[in-house]
Formats: structure tokens, sequence, C-alpha cells
């Protein structure tokens, strides 16, 4: 089983529409909590820390379920601009200063006119 | 605004040959990371760095891959004998602290795009 497992999507929305992703770990010490986005061919770039509470940054929501062992991403209102890979990330339990970010695959967005 | 460099940016060679890849990161950022990624798939840590030293390579193949970080700044990831699984984009981050709890940022560079023939 992958530490961290996400729908590949494509999730195919048109502009304005409100789309909403899932992730789930699987290491129940995971600490930390991160969505990154990657468009094509380029590095990724973070997005969003997920903090237990929930937390928003204009258009974008994250919510972080600990005992469910799931983290979730929403955006509103989509732009063309939103299309691109969206990747959750976890880091393990600290442990020795270690800042080792773990990757899900990436769900893809594709947002149309 | 400061970037994490790296180069080449594509490189494409044959099996059995030696690649190497170079970054340089974020000046003052003391930790260093190399990933791999494989089409389709989200990057995975190769090898950790807290200034020169080497702080996780367990997912390293250390039959052909070896990194290095002389200085404790810019670094060197190399491969011999390229096999064609290799074919990947090696993405190169830098942090400024570590011991923080996995709540440091990683910035990443632009990435080299290996073609393994």
């Amino acid at each position: 089983r992958k530490e961290v497992e996400q729908d590949p999507g494509p999730f195919n929305v048109p502009e304005g529409a409100t789309v909403a992703f899932n992730c789930t770990y699987s290491n129940s010490a995971s600490q930390s909590f991160f969505w990154y986005r990657q468009d094509c061919r380029k590095e990724p770039k973070l997005l969003m820390s997920v903090y237990s509470s929930g937390n928003e940054d204009g258009r974008f929501t994250a919510q972080l379920n600990r005992a469910s062992q799931y983290i979730s991403l929403l955006i509103r209102d989509s732009k063309l601009s939103d299309s691109a890979t969206y990747l959750c990330v976890v880091t393990p339990r600290f442990s020795g200063g270690y800042n080792k970010l773990i990757f899900g695959a990436g769900t893809r967005l594709a947002v149309h006119p | 605004e400061a970037e994490v460099a790296q180069s080449p940016r594509y490189k494409i060679t044959e099996k059995s040959q030696a690649v190497a890849f170079w970054c340089d990161p974020i000046s003052g950022h003391a930790t260093l990371y190399w990933y791999r990624q494989i089409l389709g798939q989200g990057p995975e840590l190769l090898v950790q760095f807290q200034d020169e030293s080497v702080v996780d390579d367990s997912q390293l193949p250390k039959d052909r891959f070896s990194a290095e970080r002389l200085k404790g700044v810019d670094s060197t990831l190399k491969i011999q004998p390229a096999e064609l699984g290799d074919s990947a984009m090696y993405l190169c981050a830098s942090s400024f602290l570590l011991g923080t709890g996995g709540k440091e940022t990683q910035y990443f560079g632009p990435g080299t795009r290996l073609l393994v023939l």
C-alpha cells in the first residue's frame, strides 16, 4: 500500500466550478501535511500547508482529518490557471530533524472555458 | 526571488553511460534534497544533506547512484551506469532550517529531465 494515495483524475471542470480532491495517508504518526501544485513539466511548488483546524487561502480551503487519515483540498470558482497536478504531501513524525516529504502521485485538474 | 539552480535541464544518454547532475541551492539553505520523479508519480526522496553530511540516503540505489556536497553548498548527483529505468526528472530542493518539526518549506529547482536510450 502506498503511503499517500490520491485519485489520479483527471478532473475536468468548467470555469467557475467548485472541485474537491481527497488524499489518504497510511502512517498515523505523520506530522505535517501540505498541498503542492505542479504544472506540466515544471517543479512542484507549495500551495498551502494543512492544519488540523482547517485553513483557507483565497479560493483554496484545506482540511485535515487525523482520525480518518485523510486530507482534502477545495477549490472554489475555478480558473483556467488552476489547471495543474495537485500533490498531497505528508511528513513522518519528527525524528532527528529529518524534514522528509512523502508525495502522493497527484491529482490532475483541467479547467475548461 | 532566490531560486534553486539545476543543470543541465535536459540530458539524453545511452544505457551504461555515466551522467551527472548539478544543483545550487538557495543561498544560506543548509539542507539540500535530491528527488526522482518518474512520469505519472510523485517525487521520491533519494538523498538528503545537512550541510555536507548525508542524513538520509535510504532510498538511493547505492550500486549505481552517488551524491556529494563537498563544501556544504552545491551538490552533484551521479549515475553510473545509467539504466533504462532511470529515465525520470531529477529534482533538487533546499530548505533553510532542519529540525523545525517538518514545517520548513522546501523550494524546488526546475529539475533535470533524463532520458536513457
